[in-house]
C-alpha cells in the first residue's frame, strides 16, 4: 500500500504556464518534504513543511501543507525549462526520529 | 558546509559477482546515515538505515547488506548480485536524531547483466 499518492504522475506544459502538483495520503504526517530531482542526480531538498495550514514559497513554487498535515501541495507559477525534473514528496509519520516515505513522484516536463 | 559523496558513479557487474557502494559524509557528526533504491526514475524504497557506528535497521529482504564501520562511512554491499539489483542507488545522510530532512548523494547507476 502506497501511503503517499503523488499526482499526476506526468504532467506535460509550455514555459510560462502554471500548475499544481499534489501528494495526498490518508495517513498523518508530522512533517513532509519535497524533493526535485534531476535524471542522473540525488533528489534535491526543496521544502520542509512541518504545521498544518503552513504556506511557503520558493520563488516561483508555492508549497502548502493540508490543515489535517495528510497532503501537500506545489504550485509552481510561470514555468521554466528549468523547472524540468521528478519533484517527490516525503513523509515522516513521527516526531523526532523515523524513516521517510516517498511518493512515486510526478515527472514534469517544460518545453520551451 | 556538509557534503555526500558516492562512488563509483555507475557500474556493470555481471550476475553473480560481489559489490560494494561506498558513501561518506563530511561536515557534520554521528549522521543518520541510509540507503534507497531507485527503479526506472520513480520512488525511492528505502533499503537500510543507521543511525550510529555498527548499528544496522534493514527495511526490506533482499540480497544486500550495509555496514558502518565508521561514523561518517557507509557502504552497500552483496556477495552475489541478482538481475534484479539493477538500479540507481542513493546514500542519504540526515542530523542526529531526526529523518525529516534529509540529504541525498549524487547516486550509483548498477546494471547487472
Amino acid at each position: 500500500t502506497q501511503l503517499l499518492e503523488q499526482s499526476p504522475q506526468f504532467l506535460s506544459i509550455q514555459e510560462g504556464e502554471n500548475l499544481t502538483v499534489y501528494c495526498n495520503s490518508s495517513s498523518v504526517f508530522s512533517s513532509l518534504q519535497w524533493y526535485r530531482q534531476e535524471p542522473g542526480e540525488g533528489p534535491v531538498l526543496l521544502v520542509t513543511v512541518v504545521t498544518g495550514g503552513e504556506v511557503k514559497k520558493l520563488k516561483r513554487l508555492t508549497f502548502q501543507f493540508g490543515d489535517a498535515r495528510k497532503d501537500s501541495s506545489l504550485h509552481i507559477t510561470a514555468a521554466q525549462p528549468g523547472d524540468t525534473g521528478l519533484y517527490l514528496c516525503a513523509g515522516a509519520r513521527v516526531l523526532g526520529y523515523s524513516t521517510l516515505t516517498f511518493g512515486k513522484g510526478t515527472m514534469l516536463l517544460v518545453s520551451p | 558546509s556538509q557534503t555526500i559523496h558516492q562512488w563509483p558513479a555507475t557500474l556493470v557487474q555481471p550476475v553473480g559477482s560481489p559489490l560494494s557502494l561506498e558513501c561518506t559524509v563530511e561536515g557534520t557528526s554521528n549522521p543518520n546515515l541510509y540507503w534507497y533504491r531507485q527503479a526506472a526514475g520513480r520512488g525511492l524504497q528505502l533499503l537500510f538505515y543507521s543511525v550510529g557506528i555498527g548499528q544496522i535497521s534493514s527495511e526490506v529482504p533482499q540480497n544486500l547488506s550495509a555496514s558502518r564501520p565508521q561514523d561518517r562511512q557507509f557502504i552497500l554491499s552483496s556477495k552475489k548480485l541478482l538481475l534484479s539489483d539493477s538500479g540507481f542507488y542513493l546514500c542519504a545522510w540526515s542530523r542526529t536524531g531526526t529523518s525529516d530532512t534529509q540529504y541525498f548523494g549524487p547516486g550509483t547507476r548498477l546494471t547487472v547483466l
